[in-house]
């Protein structure tokens, strides 16, 4: 069964702090990453992709993959209580039989609290 | 604009009848999801259509139907063999050169 596990949670940090959000995968054949941020009672919004190794930067969330340990990370500077939600993180492995399927992790829950 | 849309936003029905979620997509994506959330879990796969006439079961197809007749479409009927139905619906599109999936708004069904 490929999975994708998230630190449990809840997170809290306090406004203006760096939430750190981690995730690992079991599916070596995994290739590209998502993070989506769901707020409670809406779906779930695409907020970072990632494809290789390295960081990669969009405003204040920084995505951190490391396929060799099969890690993915998700860094938000500056925290906002606007950024307090659930946040999912997300595998696919591209080729084969899996036509593109995401397997989603359990979600994290982070509170921002001013 | 484009994006996806899923209607009704809530939906109620009694036991023992079939029920059909809409989802449209104007993104031009080939492939559509339907995904299951309940309180607290993470997101189900129920089916997938990778293009017009195609589609297969995903990790909780039992219960469930769907059909691909238009590239914008792809209804979700939830029928009276599934045995926990109420939950949020959330349909998705992918786009073919990123693999990103972007979801509708979603559907919650409760069934009494």
């Amino acid at each position: 069964q490929k999975e994708v596990e998230q630190n449990s949670g809840p997170l809290s940090v306090p406004e203006g702090a760096i939430a750190s959000l981690n995730c690992t995968y079991s599916d070596r054949g995994s290739q590209s990453f998502f993070w989506y941020r769901q707020y409670s009672g809406k779906s779930p919004e695409l907020i970072m992709s990632i494809y290789s190794n390295g960081d990669k930067e969009d405003g204040r969330f920084t995505a951190q993959l490391n396929k060799a340990s099969q890690y993915v990370s998700l860094l938000i500077r500056d925290s906002q209580p606007s950024d307090s939600a659930t946040y999912l993180c997300a595998a696919t492995n591209a080729g084969g039989t899996s036509y593109g399927k995401l397997t989603f992790g359990q979600g994290t829950i982070l509170t921002v609290h001013p | 604009d484009g994006g996806i849309t899923q209607s009704p936003k809530y939906l109620f029905r009694k036991e023992g009848q079939n029920v059909t979620l809409s989802c449209e997509q104007n993104l031009n994506h080939d492939a559509m999801y339907w995904y299951r959330q309940d309180p607290g879990q993470g997101l189900r796969l129920i089916y997938y259509s990778q293009i017009v006439n195609d589609f297969q079961k995903g990790d909780i197809a039992e219960g469930y139907s769907v059909s691909r007749e238009k590239k914008e479409s792809f209804p979700l009927t939830v029928t009276s063999a599934q045995k926990n139905p109420t939950a949020f619906y959330l349909c998705a599109s992918r786009d073919s050169f990123t693999y990103e999936q972007y979801f509708g708004p979603g559907t919650r069904l409760t069934v009494t």
